[in-house]
């Protein structure tokens, strides 16, 4: 199984929106509800930021959203801010008991 | 609150065997709600999953890594193990512990180790 194609960079200025596409096929973003996106700090363990495509965790802001569109999953990072600037990966369940990710995106507030 | 820590060794030899633990407090491993895995990521590189146990005993892996993986639990002690074979270079990764819901999201992590691989 191949790895979902996220693009490596994606930036934006403060208070403006970005979003992150990750890409995959029917076998698996298509045909999952199960696609997370995860955060991570240079250093630091990746932390869960939406489950289920569109479902926002405990304490995680809502300027973050997910959706889906076919085989396209995205995250919108809305309103912008210094310390959004972070990889971001994405992942799906693949209905095989497997699970998949993205190759990570690099977000920067310009 | 719960946590998860790895251990194990941080350089290991090509051809050898990696070996590592993962110690949960604050939960019990136990617990049928979720399964309990292995994430690992290469310097300045993506994530890959690797695989996951559930209390049944149930495994699994991921189809690239499965002839050399084996993720096996310790309930008594609430521990979970991964064992990759014969490791080259390309096993060089900070390597994940994680809990995992039955859809597959991760919503914890340990704080991850980096195992080298070299002679």
């Amino acid at each position: 199984q191949s790895g979902l194609t996220q693009p490596p960079s994606a930036s934006g200025s403060p208070g403006q929106s970005v979003t992150i596409s990750c890409t995959g096929t029917s076998s698996d973003v298509g045909a999952s509800t199960y696609v997370s996106w995860y955060q991570q700090y240079p250093g630091k363990a990746p932390k869960l930021m939406i489950y289920e495509v569109s479902k926002r965790p405990s304490g995680v802001p809502d300027r973050f959203s997910g959706s889906k569109s076919g085989n396209t999953a995205s995250l919108t990072v809305s309103g912008l801010q210094a310390d959004d600037e972070a990889d971001y990966h994405c992942s799906s369940y693949v209905g095989t008991n497997n699970m998949i990710f993205g190759g990570g995106t690099k977000l920067t507030v310009l | 609150q719960l946590q998860l820590q790895e251990s194990g060794p941080g350089l290991v030899k090509p051809s050898e065997t990696l070996s590592l633990t993962c110690s949960v407090s604050g939960g019990s491993i136990s617990n049928s709600n979720y399964y309990w895995g292995w994430v690992r990521q290469p310097p300045g590189k993506g994530l890959e999953w690797i695989g996951e146990t559930f209390y049944s005993g149930a495994t699994y892996y991921n189809p690239s890594l499965k002839s050399r993986v084996t993720i096996s639990e310790d309930t008594s002690n609430n521990r979970f193990s991964l064992k990759l074979s014969s490791v080259t270079a390309a096993d060089t990764a900070v390597y994940y512990c994680a809990r995992v819901f039955l859809s597959r999201t991760i919503d914890s992590w340990g704080q991850g180790t980096l195992v080298s691989v070299s002679s």
